[in-house]
């Protein structure tokens, strides 16, 4: 079964700070990957998405990731986070011709302090 | 921005009875899913919904459970027979079609007593 892993439940910050979230999945076939984020007391918004050609992935608010296909990763990164970017981050796969249901990670809670 | 809503925010049921949760999806999307979150656990996908007809669905969805459109706006989940773990925080989503990604609601939080 396919699954994701995300390698930090909570991670703590300083403003301006740099950030990577980790996140790996297991399937071996094509995949689709997505990060959402969930701000306090809101709905998951995505960040953004990969489906297909350049991996290096730039979604809204300055986050970016890179899928690596043979470490079957797909990292958050953001350069400079600030105190707005405090939320929860969930890294989530679906699995072409596997049906088009997320499959989540757990989630990694940032904190970021002004 | 168009938005998924969700009612209600919070429902209260006693083990055993049946819960409706309600669901808006995007006006114009045609695929419709459920997801639930247990606290300090995963976001599990639970059915997805097309053509009027369910595409998927995972384990969690057994025979308690069941969804429906009654109507060309509403995307509901019953839950027949509640039990204590169904206590959960219930998402919503929906999307267009092809490679369009899925929006969230802002969930239901079920506590079943």
């Amino acid at each position: 079964a396919q699954s994701v892993s995300q390698h930090n439940h909570h991670v703590i910050l300083s403003e301006a700070a740099s950030l990577e979230l980790g996140c790996n999945y297991s399937y071996g076939g094509t995949v689709n990957l997505f990060w959402y984020v969930q701000y306090p007391g809101q709905h998951l918004q995505l960040l953004l998405k990969y489906f297909s050609g350049d991996p290096l992935v730039k979604g809204i608010k300055g986050f970016e990731a890179e899928f690596i296909k043979s470490k079957f990763s797909f990292n958050l990164r953001k350069p400079s986070v600030q105190w707005s970017d405090t939320a929860e981050y969930f890294c989530a796969v679906t699995a072409y011709q596997a049906g088009t249901a997320l499959i989540f990670g757990k989630g990694t809670t940032l904190s970021v302090s002004s | 921005e168009p938005e998924v809503t969700q009612t209600p925010s919070h429902q209260v049921t006693q083990m055993g009875q049946e819960v409706i949760l309600r669901c808006v999806p995007i006006s114009n999307h045609l695929y419709f899913y459920w997801y639930r979150q247990i606290l300090g656990q995963k976001v599990e996908f639970l059915v997805s919904f097309y053509n009027n007809e369910i595409s998927e669905k995972s384990e969690i969805f057994d025979d308690q459970f069941s969804v429906e459109r009654p109507d060309g706006s509403n995307f509901t989940l019953k839950i027949r027979s509640t039990k204590l773990e169904d206590s959960a925080m219930y998402f919503c989503a929906s999307r267009y079609e092809g490679n369009q990604p899925q929006h969230f609601g802002d969930g239901t939080r079920l506590s079943i007593l």
